[in-house]
């Protein structure tokens, strides 16, 4: 089946630091990939869509000068969590969606726990 | 704007029947997904529903009502791993929302 490997699984930072979330589909060609933020025990707050080759596309209230999205490769994308601040920890996790027959179903990374000091 | 609504908790026993409803308001419609999360863990693909109806998977099925904008999960025979949070998802083409999730306790 569909494989979706995302790294790291767990960081942690120093407040005003950089960090970068990749997502990539392993076995498949994802021509656009999801990302979503989820506090503990709490739904999956879709942040940005990703599509191969353009402009992400923000939700509202996501800024896009914070949370940089890049999906340069069809099996690739990135979410860079910019001068990183406390309240930034979180569950961040991506999804693929595949093509064909498979369009209707996301694939989950296993997400990336970060803390920010 | 888009909302999907259904129930923050339920709890059965072994063995027992659960249905876990969903109503969404969208703007655009292609399909209702559901998917199984555990404590930790990723989301997981349970079923998708385009067209009205019910569709069985072994112990899950899914049902879907487009004109009541309204589909359910029922869970048959259930088993303490069943233990998880269930969301159902809108998919509008664009994107995939979630609804807030309900958290199932299956109890012995």
């Amino acid at each position: 089946g569909a494989v979706v490997s995302q790294h790291p699984s767990w960081v942690i930072c120093k407040s005003g630091t950089s960090v970068k979330i990749e997502c990539r589909s392993l076995d498949f060609q994802a021509t656009t990939m999801f990302w979503y933020r989820q506090f503990p025990k709490q739904s999956l707050m879709l942040m940005a869509t990703s599509n191969e080759g353009s402009k992400a596309t923000y939700e509202q209230g996501v800024e896009k000068d914070k949370f940089l999205i890049n999906h340069a490769s069809l099996t690739l994308s990135t979410l860079t969590v910019t001068s990183a601040h406390p309240e930034d920890s979180s569950f961040y996790i991506c999804s693929a969606r595949d093509r064909g027959i498979w369009a209707n179903v996301l694939t989950f990374g296993a997400g990336s726990r970060l803390t920010v000091l | 704007g888009q909302s999907l609504e259904q129930p923050s908790e339920v709890t059965a026993v072994e063995g027992a029947i659960v249905q876990i409803n969903c109503t969404y308001q969208t703007s655009g419609f292609y399909g209702l997904s559901w998917y199984q999360q555990h404590d930790g863990g990723a989301p997981t693909f349970l079923s998708y529903n385009a067209l009205d109806g019910l569709e069985e998977t072994g112990r899950f099925s899914s049902f879907l009502s487009r004109s009541d904008s309204y589909g359910y999960l029922l869970l048959q025979e259930l088993q303490m791993k069943d233990s998880a949070s269930y969301f159902c998802a809108v998919d509008n083409n664009n994107d995939m929302r979630f609804g807030a999730g309900t958290r199932l306790t299956v109890k012995p």
